[in-house]
């Protein structure tokens, strides 16, 4: 079964600072998915980014920045140039790749960006 | 709209009471996911249908619990004899190939 641990309880910045979110993993399957969610307060999930586990390429898009480094079970995000619109809580979401893809969601990080 | 709706966007009920949620997932999607999510806590796993087939269950949810999706389109979460341990945001997901389309979820709050 898949487990996250993302260590930063809570992380405040202020606007245009760059932030790193961090993520860590674990997972017994050989493929896997993994994600990043932000839930703003109004309480939807919203899509980030989503990466596989046999692709470590790190990319960047737009503000959004992602390293994923397999050998470490890491998976860490990274805004640039915050803005106080990013205030949202942020998962780390790693998924099954057998059937069910069933999501397991950590407790989050949340993230203040302060004007 | 074409994103996941999910009705009623709130509900306070009493204790002991019979609650029901539905969900209407993206139309294409096959996949639907029930998650509940507490205060402060990331969400949980409850239940999983690929079309109307519920697949999987969480431990999570109890026998007073019940999930539907017939004929594969929306789909319906019940708790019967609600508890104050019930409150939660109950949220439910749609997804295509690995992506998961989630609604705003229904708050509930059992008084």
């Amino acid at each position: 079964a898949q487990k996250v641990t993302q260590a930063q309880t809570e992380i405040s910045v202020v606007e245009k600072e760059d932030v790193t979110l961090d993520c860590v993993y674990e997972t017994r399957d050989t493929t896997y998915y993994l994600f990043w969610y932000k839930q703003p307060p109004s309480g939807e999930l919203v899509f980030l980014i989503r990466r596989n586990s046999f692709d470590e390429q790190n990319e960047i898009s737009g503000r959004y920045s992602w390293n994923f480094q397999k050998s470490t079970s890491s998976f860490n995000f990274t805004i640039t140039a915050s803005q106080v619109v990013d205030s949202a809580v942020y998962f780390c979401v790693p998924s099954n790749n057998s059937g069910t893809y069933k999501y397991i969601f950590g407790t989050g990080t949340r993230l203040k960006v302060l004007a | 709209d074409t994103g996941v709706s999910q009705d009623p966007r709130h509900k306070i009920t009493k204790r002991g009471q019979n609650v029901t949620f539905r969900c209407d997932p993206i139309s294409e999607h096959n996949r639907l996911y029930w998650y509940r999510q507490t205060l402060g806590q990331g969400p949980e796993f409850l239940t999983y249908f690929q079309n109307e087939a519920q697949l999987e269950k969480s431990r999570l949810l109890s026998d007073r619990f019940s999930a539907e999706r017939p004929k594969g389109s929306f789909s319906t979460l019940e708790i019967q004899r609600t508890e104050q341990g019930d409150s939660a945001m109950y949220l439910c997901a749609s997804i295509t190939g690995y992506e998961a389309f989630f609604g705003q979820g229904t708050r509930l709050t059992v008084v």
